[in-house]
């Protein structure tokens, strides 16, 4: 089966630096990737995805970047605030409807 | 529009009992998904369902089943609860559940096994 590799498994950025969080999935079949965020006491919250025909998709402060030859994506945030303080967690899906998660990394916006 | 709803939120339960968790899917949305969230093993999928029948399983024991009913809602089961089985359960709605389809994460229900 799939398996993701997300790296690292905790981040501590200064308030108005970038973030990236890098992931990596050995299934060459999956054609999906989103990104989720999960706060204290919260299920996770959908935040950008990707999809195997697009190379880059941006959403204001988030972006998210695919390589399908080298199999890895990444979650880049710019300008984070204390409020983007959550765990992370990237995400592959081949055909079938579930999803394989990376480990997540805990980002930590010091203010 | 109502995301997805999770029932019991926090639920307490003894080795070798069992228990059932419920979700209602987000209006509209006929494909239920669930998964266990533990430190060790992370976020893994259990089974999903689609008009009433589980279409996809994850690598579980059988002691965890499920099941999904005409309006879409779903219950998952336990049975004879092992302490290892503590953990947040997640459920997850998208529309039909094909491929490169967005889901929808409840809030969880959090199981302590004693």
């Amino acid at each position: 089966g799939e398996n993701v590799e997300q790296h690292p498994s905790t981040l501590s950025v200064q308030e108005g630096d970038s973030a990236v969080i890098k992931c990596t999935y050995s299934d060459s079949a999956s054609n999906y990737f989103p990104w989720y965020k999960q706060e204290l006491g919260k299920g996770p919250q959908l935040i950008i995805d990707i999809r195997s025909n697009v190379g880059e998709k941006k959403d204001q402060r988030i972006a998210v970047t695919l390589n399908k030859t080298a199999k890895h994506f990444s979650l880049h945030i710019t300008e984070t605030q204390p409020e983007d303080s959550a765990v992370y967690f990237c995400a592959a899906q081949t055909g079938a409807n579930n999803l394989f998660f990376g480990t997540g990394t805990r980002l930590t916006v010091i203010p | 529009k109502a995301g997805v709803t999770q029932t019991p939120r926090y639920l307490i339960k003894t080795r070798g009992q069992q228990v059932t968790l419920s979700c209602s899917p987000i209006s509209g949305h006929r494909s239920v998904s669930w998964y266990q969230q533990t430190p060790g093993q992370g976020l893994q999928f259990l089974f999903e369902y689609f008009s009433e029948t589980q279409r996809n399983k994850g690598n579980f024991p059988g002691r965890f089943s499920g099941r999904q009913f005409s309006n879409s809602r779903s219950e998952m089961n336990v049975s004879t609860l092992e302490l290892g089985d503590s953990a947040l359960y997640l459920c997850a709605s998208s529309l039909v559940g094909q491929s490169k389809e967005t889901q929808y994460f409840g809030p969880g229900t959090r199981l302590l096994v004693l």
